[in-house]
């Protein structure tokens, strides 16, 4: 079994500050987790993803996301927020051929 | 361009009225998925194709049915709409079952409302 909980629900930052979009995941097996991200009426874009290799992933558009198994989290970080990362973002997680589960999502508003 | 399309974009049915979301990939992959969007919700995923002449419940099947035409295309068909079906449709294809390690890629999505 596995299951991915996005601890905020929204986040707000000011334009230039940096992004924290928090991710705890629990799963039976090794994981593969992903970040995905929607703009408005538009599809899900991929935006990074782990599976086992190095621990901190980097993806587009100056997004980072640090595994730790420990602490069983994935959050996703940028250092400086620019009003086009202003989205809704998804935290994923599956395992081997287990279907892939999807947290309930993060808007991200980015205040000029 | 590379991708998943789906047709159509929007579309207003009437209760009991019935319809075919069609989703298509040029991207020679095995597997193909069918998700709702509902607000607050995630992505929830109705039916699944791991490969072609293949075709499984997910976590929401009830007043859908799918179809695997050929390795291409995964057609969504509500036979008789509810209100409670009012959502936003994404088709989602993966070279491997599930992704392994490797990811979706989505269609832009079916805004359906039911009235």
């Amino acid at each position: 079994a596995q299951s991915v909980t996005q601890l905020d629900s929204h986040v707000s930052v000011s334009e230039g500050t940096p992004v924290l979009l928090r991710c705890n995941y629990s799963s039976s097996y090794s994981p593969s987790l992903f970040w995905y991200v929607q703009h408005p009426n538009k599809g899900l874009q991929l935006l990074l993803k782990y599976t086992s290799a190095a621990t901190l992933v980097k993806g587009i558009n100056g997004f980072e996301a640090e595994f730790k198994k420990s602490e069983t989290s994935f959050h996703l970080t940028k250092p400086s927020a620019h009003m086009s990362d202003a989205a809704e973002y998804f935290c994923v997680v599956g395992a081997g051929s287990y279907q892939l589960t999807f947290g309930k999502g993060t808007k991200l508003s980015v205040i000029p | 361009n590379a991708g998943v399309t789906q047709t159509p974009k929007f579309q207003v049915l009437k209760t009991g009225q019935s319809m075919t979301l069609q989703c298509a990939q040029d991207m020679n992959h095995n597997s193909m998925y069918w998700y709702r969007q509902d607000p607050g919700m995630g992505l929830r995923l109705i039916y699944y194709s791991a490969s072609e002449g293949t075709t499984d419940k997910g976590e929401v099947p009830n007043g859908y049915n799918v179809s695997r035409l050929n390795k291409r295309e995964f057609s969504l068909r509500l036979e008789s709409a509810a209100p409670s079906q009012t959502s936003v449709y994404f088709c989602a294809s993966s070279l491997y079952t599930f992704g392994e390690g490797y990811g979706y890629t989505f269609g832009s999505g079916t805004r359906l409302t039911v009235v």
